[in-house]
């Protein structure tokens, strides 16, 4: 059971806008600006997309935005490509006695 | 551009130990802050814990206090991650991450280390 409850999955057509949400409490999420996402090819190492809840790497495309409400966070990919099917976590700080909770993890599909 | 290498995929049995190592390399390994993170097979990402090689402070997830070692060697960049007490359910990818200059979010990951606990 993850600390962060994310949906199992979300699908969208090429072009077209998703948003993946990702509820927290407020032990983690709804207390921290600390909210980062990262994106999850099959068989690679997750990679960041988002930190600081709304900031993007160097390199990462702007079609990646992300904001945060209460004890939501959520991340929406615009322009949806066919190179954008992954797997999608978020991560919160949660505080200095239990520091980071990743989400159960989002598969988004481009149909 | 800093790089993390780990060592090796390892097999081991239950109530062994393991011990995976991750070197960076492309910064200076001081100013950087390190940690854990666990994959089992199909499921999602688990923080294990973290270390801050300059004054070796570390903080450990409590799941797993008391059964994970987190070092640092500062002379070969070298962070470390021994878990003990090994049972089936340790079966993961074990990465090694660094945390961004700002503290938040692992901006660079290790290649991942697969670890099977078997009989």
């Amino acid at each position: 059971q993850s600390a962060l409850t994310q949906p199992a999955s979300v699908s969208g057509s090429p072009g077209q806008s998703i948003t993946i949400s990702c509820t927290g409490s407020s032990n983690n999420v709804g207390s921290y600006n600390f909210v980062s996402w990262y994106q999850q090819l099959p068989g690679k190492a997750p990679k960041l997309i988002i930190f600081e809840v709304n900031k993007r790497p160097s390199g990462i495309s702007d079609r990646f935005s992300a904001s945060k409400s209460g004890n939501t966070a959520s991340l929406t990919i615009s322009g949806l490509q066919a190179e954008d099917e992954a797997h999608y976590y978020c991560c919160s700080y949660a505080g200095s006695r239990t520091f980071s909770v990743f989400g159960g993890g989002t598969k988004v599909t481009v149909l | 551009q800093v790089q993390l290498v780990q060592s090796g995929a390892e097999v081991k049995k239950p109530g062994s130990s393991v011990k995976v190592s991750c070197k960076a390399s492309g910064g200076t390994f001081t100013n950087f802050v390190f940690s854990w993170i666990r994959q089992a097979p199909g499921q999602g990402l688990e923080w294990m814990g973290r270390i801050i090689p300059i004054h070796g402070t570390i903080n450990s997830a409590q799941k797993f206090q008391g059964r994970v070692t987190i070092t640092a060697d500062k002379s070969t960049s070298t962070v470390y991650m021994e878990l003990n007490s090994l049972r089936s359910e340790d079966t993961s990818m074990y990465y090694c991450a660094k945390y961004t200059d700002s503290g938040d979010g692992f901006d660079v990951w290790g290649q991942g280390t697969m670890v099977t606990v078997s009989s």
